[in-house]
C-alpha cells in the first residue's frame, strides 16, 4: 500500500528564513515522489519531482530512500511562497500502484 | 490552452437531486483520476480510470458513480447527494507508461441546498 505523511499541518516562518517542509513516504517497491501546490484560489499544480532533480521556485527536494523522505526546502523563504504544499506519490508495477497518493498537506505561511 | 477542463467551476444541487460532473482533456492521458478536497484537507481520490479499466477507491461510497465514455471525457455522477457530499472535486489526468505528472482542473464547487 502506498502512504505518504506530512507531520506537519502549519509551517509559519519570516522572509529570508529558510523552510523545510517534510513529506515522508510508504512503499515497497521504487516510487516516484511529487511535491504540488496549491495557491490562494488556483489550481493545484506540480511543482517539483524527484526524478528530474531540479530546482524550481528555488525549492529543491531530495529523495532518501533510507529514509524513506522527500523533504521540500528552500534556503530563503518569500512570501509568495504562501500556499499548501502536497507530497505525493505515484508507484510502478502492476495494479493500481500507478496512481497517485497525496499527504495531507502543509499550509506554508510567509511573514513579512 | 487549459488542458483538463472541469465544467462547472460551481455547481448547487438539492439534497438528494442526482448531479453530475464533467471532466474533458486534451492531452490523451490513459488515466483519469477523480479526488474530493472538502475545506483544508488534502485530495481524497474516489476513483480512477486507466484506459476503460474503472478503479474504485475501498472507502468511496456507493453514492458515488463515474462514466468515461472515450479516451477525452469523464463523468462524476452523485446520485443522491447529502450535505457532506459538499466540497471541491478535482479532475486530474496522468500517463501511465512513464514518469509523469498529473495535471489537475480547476475543479467544480458543489454547494448542497
Amino acid at each position: 500500500a502506498q502512504r505518504v505523511t506530512q507531520p506537519e499541518k502549519l509551517l509559519s516562518v519570516f522572509k529570508g528564513a529558510p523552510v523545510e517542509l517534510k513529506c515522508n513516504y510508504s512503499y515497497s517497491g521504487s516510487p516516484e515522489l511529487f511535491w504540488y501546490v496549491q495557491y490562494s484560489r488556483q489550481r493545484l499544480q506540480l511543482l517539483l519531482r524527484h526524478i528530474s532533480r531540479e530546482s524550481i521556485k528555488g525549492f529543491t527536494a531530495d529523495l532518501n530512500k533510507g529514509e524513506t523522505s522527500f523533504h521540500l526546502k528552500k534556503p530563503f523563504a518569500q512570501e509568495e511562497d504562501s500556499a499548501m504544499y502536497y507530497c505525493a506519490l505515484s508507484g510502478q508495477g502492476g495494479g493500481s500502484n500507478y496512481k497517485l497518493t497525496f499527504g495531507k498537506g502543509t499550509l506554508l505561511t510567509v511573514n513579512p | 490552452d487549459a488542458m483538463v477542463i472541469q465544467n462547472p467551476r460551481y455547481q448547487v444541487t438539492q439534497f438528494g437531486k442526482p448531479v453530475t460532473l464533467s471532466c474533458s482533456q486534451t492531452l490523451n492521458h490513459n488515466v483519469m483520476y477523480w479526488y474530493q478536497q472538502k475545506s483544508s484537507q488534502a485530495p481524497k481520490l474516489l476513483f480512477h480510470y486507466y484506459d476503460k479499466d474503472f478503479n474504485n477507491e475501498a472507502d468511496t461510497p456507493d453514492n458515488f458513480q463515474s462514466r468515461r465514455p472515450n479516451t477525452s471525457f469523464c463523468f462524476l455522477d452523485i446520485r443522491s447527494p447529502g450535505l457532506g457530499d459538499a466540497a471541491m472535486y478535482l479532475c486530474a489526468t496522468s500517463r501511465v507508461g512513464g514518469w509523469t505528472e498529473a495535471f489537475f482542473g480547476q475543479g467544480t464547487r458543489l454547494t448542497v441546498v
